[in-house]
């Protein structure tokens, strides 16, 4: 069965410094997205991508983060200048139509120290 | 604005004893509703989704879960509980203006031996 797959399954990073979360989505899907859940916390929704542009940002999504699909397969996240307060699960999701309910890959955790 | 309730933080059932999780949602139009399940240390899974017609709706591992609009209702519901579904349950909905989730803050539950 496809599946979404992000690396690396856990990332620690000093603060201030730049990483880049990977995600290779179903490979017929459209629709990219990133959400974050922080421990204990409600999954949040972050950026949708389509059509190689973003199409909806949260509050979350300021100046430090960005996407972008380099090739036909990848699509990453990156965080400029990381905070504690970024440490968090982050999920890459992916879906054929919009609406039509995102599959989730396992995740990627991210501790700024 | 969109939001999820999931009122029940934790439910602890015995296993072979049926199951209902309770979600709550606000938006104006019909929504489309999700429900994901998180086991320890993985991603979301989808379980089942609806968007529109029969209200109540099949899902993976015998889950089901039905759209009540009259009380902003998606409860999920499963007949007979296995030890295997222990994990954390998350409603979600989405919107056709927008292709972004928005997530309850999960239901964790307990099987009973």
């Amino acid at each position: 069965e496809p599946e979404v797959t992000q690396t690396p399954s856990h990332q620690v990073t000093q603060m201030g410094q730049e990483v880049i979360l990977r995600c290779v989505p179903i490979s017929n899907h459209l629709y990219f997205y990133w959400y974050r859940q922080i421990l204990g916390q409600k999954v949040e929704f972050l950026v949708s991508f389509y059509n190689n542009e973003i199409s909806e940002k949260s509050e979350i999504f300021d100046d430090q983060f960005s996407v972008e699909r380099p090739d036909g397969s990848n699509f990453t996240l990156k965080i400029r200048s990381t905070k504690l307060e970024d440490s968090a699960m982050y999920f890459c999701a992916s879906n054929v139509q919009g609406t039509a309910g995102a599959f989730f890959g396992q995740g990627t955790r991210l501790t700024v120290v | 604005a969109q939001s999820v309730t999931q009122p029940d933080i934790h439910i602890t059932v015995s296993e072979g004893a049926s199951l209902e999780l309770r979600c709550n949602y606000s938006y104006g139009a019909t929504p489309y509703l999700f429900w994901y399940v998180q086991s320890p240390g993985q991603g979301l899974q989808l379980l089942l989704k609806y968007f529109s017609g029969d209200t109540l709706v099949q899902g993976i591992k015998g889950f089901e879960a039905e759209f009540k609009r009259s009380q902003s209702s998606f409860n999920l519901r499963k007949p007979s509980v296995h030890w295997s579904d222990a994990a954390e349950y998350f409603c979600a909905v989405g919107a056709d203006s927008s292709y972004k989730l928005i997530f309850g803050s999960g239901t964790r539950l307990l099987v009973r031996p």
